[in-house]
């Protein structure tokens, strides 16, 4: 079965305003987590990963929060655009949660 | 080069046809995968090779057979598919192992099965 899982199917998100996508995962030894980006027609695109030995690791406009106590990651997306809507899936190395569409309104 | 090609990028195949899926990196990478997605769920995984040796088969038919010839080449070849199997089917690699870097995927080939 799956060892991550998604909180949200669907958000919807102001243009400009900070978006932020959650994980929950079950498997404590879960050592290695993406956050994927995919846009219809396309394969999985990677966004930014972290390891277990870390709680944050940030990018350009996006951060990883890993919270290991309660098996939780999240995904934000700062000043969030147009061309930031698309399903968002957390990963636990191979092994893919359920994902979050992400809808940005005008 | 930073990518993953898949090809064909589309396929229409009958049930009682053979085809094969190919998809090739040239990062280095010792780790393949691929992955099967249906519309609207995440990519299931379905083989991961790891330096050039089967090393996670998730329970799939055998009418999905893996084949990896070399170091940057992945063969998925299909045979006596059902309707059911028709999806996009994605490749993958990565740096070495399941827990390693540079997970980079394909584009995926569309299959219908009719």
């Amino acid at each position: 079965g799956e060892s991550v899982g998604l909180h949200l199917p669907t958000l919807s998100v102001q243009e400009g305003d900070n978006s932020i996508i959650n994980c929950a995962y079950s498997n404590s030894a879960s050592d290695y987590f993406i956050w994927y980006k995919q846009e219809s027609g396309k394969g999985p695109q990677f966004i930014i990963d972290i390891r277990s030995n870390m709680d944050k690791r940030q990018g350009q406009r996006v951060t990883v929060l890993l919270n290991k106590t309660v098996k939780h990651l999240s995904l934000q997306i700062a000043a969030t655009q147009p061309g930031d809507s698309a399903v968002y899936f957390c990963a636990e190395a191979a092994l893919f949660g359920k994902g979050t569409r992400l809808h940005i309104l005008p | 080069d930073t990518e993953v090609t898949q090809t064909p990028k589309h396929l229409v195949m009958g049930m009682t046809n053979k085809k094969s899926l190919k998809c090739e990196q040239h990062m280095g990478h010792r780790a393949m995968y691929w992955y099967k997605q249906k519309a609207k769920k995440p990519p299931e995984l379905m083989f991961v090779y790891s330096y050039e040796k089967l090393s996670i088969n998730e329970s799939v038919p055998s009418r999905f057979s893996p084949e990896c010839p070399n170091s940057s080449l992945l063969n998925l070849h299909l045979h006596a598919l059902q309707p059911e199997d028709s999806a996009l089917y994605l490749c993958a690699s990565s740096q070495g192992t399941l827990q390693d870097y540079g997970y980079t995927f394909g584009s995926g080939t569309r299959l219908t099965v009719v």
